[in-house]
């Protein structure tokens, strides 16, 4: 079992939708989390970032993280075609010389 | 200008060639990362370094080599490349103190082994 799953999709969605994207993990030990968007052919940029538990908003994007249920999320609001992208979870704990460990990664389309 | 640049983009080569792929930064970081990346296994770690003289293993690191030549530069090398080797190759850099938990990726180089 990996230690970060995330659903590969691919998603479509319309413009303008509400978009919702997941992963779980099981290692309670992480701690920081976050979130990389990569276009094609582009490396990963960090998208948000995250301590613990609770939720952080920048603009049209919401991340969340629950540590309880050992899932975080990544929402956007108001869609638009150039969100259109892999979405890349990762996760570290201190223990781990600050080594990311990455979900998969879910592709996402938002159609015009 | 781009902080993290890698060269080549791209390569092809052959089984049992001597590859050697490179990462320069000028985000003035210490800390300089290797990953790969394969279609539904997303990001693994094959080096790191945290500066010159520190140099570690990561998840996959077999079949690989690093030098880290200066602060601003950390080489790849596969010494005799085989086709399970074909993936994209990130180069990624972070700081110390609270931001070094966020790596800043280059754009990559596509290798392929024949």
């Amino acid at each position: 079992q990996k230690e970060v799953e995330q659903d590969p999709g691919p998603l479509s969605v319309p413009e303008g939708a509400i978009v919702s994207l997941n992963c779980t993990y099981s290692n309670s030990a992480f701690q920081y989390f976050m979130w990389y968007r990569q276009y094609s052919r582009k490396g990963p940029e960090l998208l948000m970032y995250t301590y613990s538990s609770g939720n952080k908003e920048d603009g049209r994007f919401t991340a969340q993280v629950d540590k309880s249920s050992k899932y975080i999320s990544l929402f956007i609001r108001d869609s638009q075609p150039s969100d259109s992208a892999t979405y890349l979870c990762a996760m570290t704990h201190s223990g781990s010389a600050r080594q990311l460990t990455f979900g998969s990664g879910t592709q996402l389309t938002v159609l015009p | 200008d781009a902080d993290v640049t890698q060269t080549p983009r791209n390569r092809i080569t052959k089984t049992g060639k001597r590859i050697m792929l490179e990462c320069s930064q000028t985000k003035g970081h210490d800390r300089m990362y290797w990953y790969r990346q394969d279609p539904g296994l997303g990001l693994r770690l094959i080096y790191y370094s945290f500066d010159v003289k520190d140099i570690n293993k990561g998840e996959i690191s077999d079949g690989y080599s690093v030098s880290r030549q200066a602060q601003a530069k950390f080489s790849l090398s596969l010494e005799s490349a085989i086709p399970n080797q074909t993936a994209l190759y990130f180069c990624a850099t972070s700081g110390t103190g609270s931001s070094y938990n966020e790596q800043f990726f280059g754009p990559g180089t596509r290798l392929t082994v024949l």
